[in-house]
Formats: C-alpha cells, structure tokens, sequence
C-alpha cells in the first residue's frame, strides 16, 4: 500500500525553526513529484511548496517564500521541509502528498497534467510564545 | 481570500443531486485540468476527480466532473448521508507557478 508518514511537528515560538519529514512508502519515491499542502485551524486547504522527482526544480507559495526549503532524499524515501523564521501564521497541519500524472488527447495532442493523488495524515506545527 | 472561488456551503437531501462550482481564470482553470477533493472532519483529503473528470479506480459513478472554460463543476448524484463534508477543487496556475485550491464548499445532507 502507498503511505506517507509525516514527522517533525511541534510547538514553537515565534522566530523559530522546524524541520518536518515525510517517510515514503509502497510506491518508487524517486518517479513522483512531491508537494507539502497545510491546513491552519478550522480553515481550508493551502499548497505550500512543490519539489520535482530529481529535486531539481522547486515552487513556493509566496508567505514562504525564503522561509521555507523543501528537500528530499530519493535513496531514503523521504520528503522534508525545513521552516525558518517561523510565524503564528504558520500554525497548521501540515500534509506530505504524492503528486501523479495523468494525460488526455486534444485535438490529435497529447497532454500531461498533474493531480494530488496520496495524502499523509499529517503534522501539527504551532507556533506560538 | 482564494484565487478560485466555491460557494461555501451546499445542501441537499438523501438521493438528490447536487453541484458545487469553482471559478477561476484564464491562468489556472482555463488551462489546466481541475481535480476535486472530499474531507471529512479530522481526516486527510480524499481525491474525488482528477483531470476534470476522471475518476480514481473504485469510485461510484453518482460522483462527476466537468469543466468549462474557467470554471468546473463537481457534480454528485443519489446524495448519501456519506457525502457530507468539504469538497475543494485544486488546479495548478501557471502564471503563479503554483497549486491552487478554492476556498472548499462544507455539504449538508439535510
């Protein structure tokens, strides 16, 4: 079976840092793109950075920009994110995610698009003084 | 406030139909295919629709996706009590080079 077991979470104060990780499971980790979405208390959901199958290329919403770097490591299965400077804001559970592929035929082309397919149960981080 | 725009609640009663919308704009909606999730409270999102209407192996039919230039419509018939819950519809703009969700749209079987 495909799981993700996310890990890391806690409470911080204000200024501080974490290090979430995301252990991978049932599936190749190296052929899949990789995303962290969060979910602050009671509100919905917000994508927070993407990191491609060789980590070469990497998206960030904008309120983390700088603060946040997504990492991962293909030969333990493993999905990160390390949060700096970190804000009441940011208080969250936080989702490790699988991001698959599917593609469709238009107008005699072939296209790919991506989805979210497999989600984690997440991690709680609360930052607070 | 989010870039792609659901009614935030829906309701309707046991076997009914009901649709819920998501409106977006030439950069997201109007060039990706949209996918829709289902949350239950105190669990992780449940991939309904992916690539507007394709649905993950195992899924009942009742349950189905459509798009139509900036917008997309979830669509689930025969409503079961089950269906409760909050339905977001994601997409991927490329403008911002970023994953987009709507605001979610919290369904009630009355």
């Amino acid at each position: 079976d495909v799981q993700l077991v996310e890990s890391g979470g806690g409470l911080v104060q204000p200024g501080g840092s974490l290090r979430l990780s995301c252990a991978a499971s049932g599936f190749t980790f190296s052929n899949y793109w990789m995303t962290w979405v969060r979910q602050a208390p009671g509100k919905g959901l917000e994508w927070v950075a993407n990191i491609k199958e060789d980590g070469s290329e990497k998206n960030y919403v904008g309120s983390v920009k700088g603060r946040f770097t997504i990492s991962r490591d293909n030969a333990k299965n493993s999905l990160y994110l390390q949060m700096n400077s970190l804000r009441a804001e940011d208080t969250a559970l936080y989702y490790c995610v699988r991001v698959a592929s599917g593609g469709y035929f238009l107008d005699r082309e072939y296209y790919y698009y991506y989805y979210m397919d497999t989600w984690g149960n997440g991690t709680t981080v609360t930052v607070s003084s | 406030q989010s870039v792609l725009t659901q009614p935030p609640s829906a309701s309707g009663t046991p076997g009914q139909r009901v649709t819920i919308s998501c409106s977006g704009s030439s950069s997201n909606i109007g060039t990706n295919p949209v996918n829709w999730y289902h949350q239950l409270p105190g669990t992780a999102p449940n991939l309904l629709i992916h690539g507007n209407n394709q649905r993950p192996s195992g899924f009942p039919d009742r349950i189905s996706g459509s798009k139509y230039g900036t917008s997309a419509t979830l669509a689930i018939s025969g409503l079961h009590s089950e269906d409760e819950g909050d339905y977001y519809c994601a997409v991927w703009d490329v403008s911002l080079s970023s994953w987009l969700f709507g605001g979610g749209t919290r369904l009630t079987v009355l």
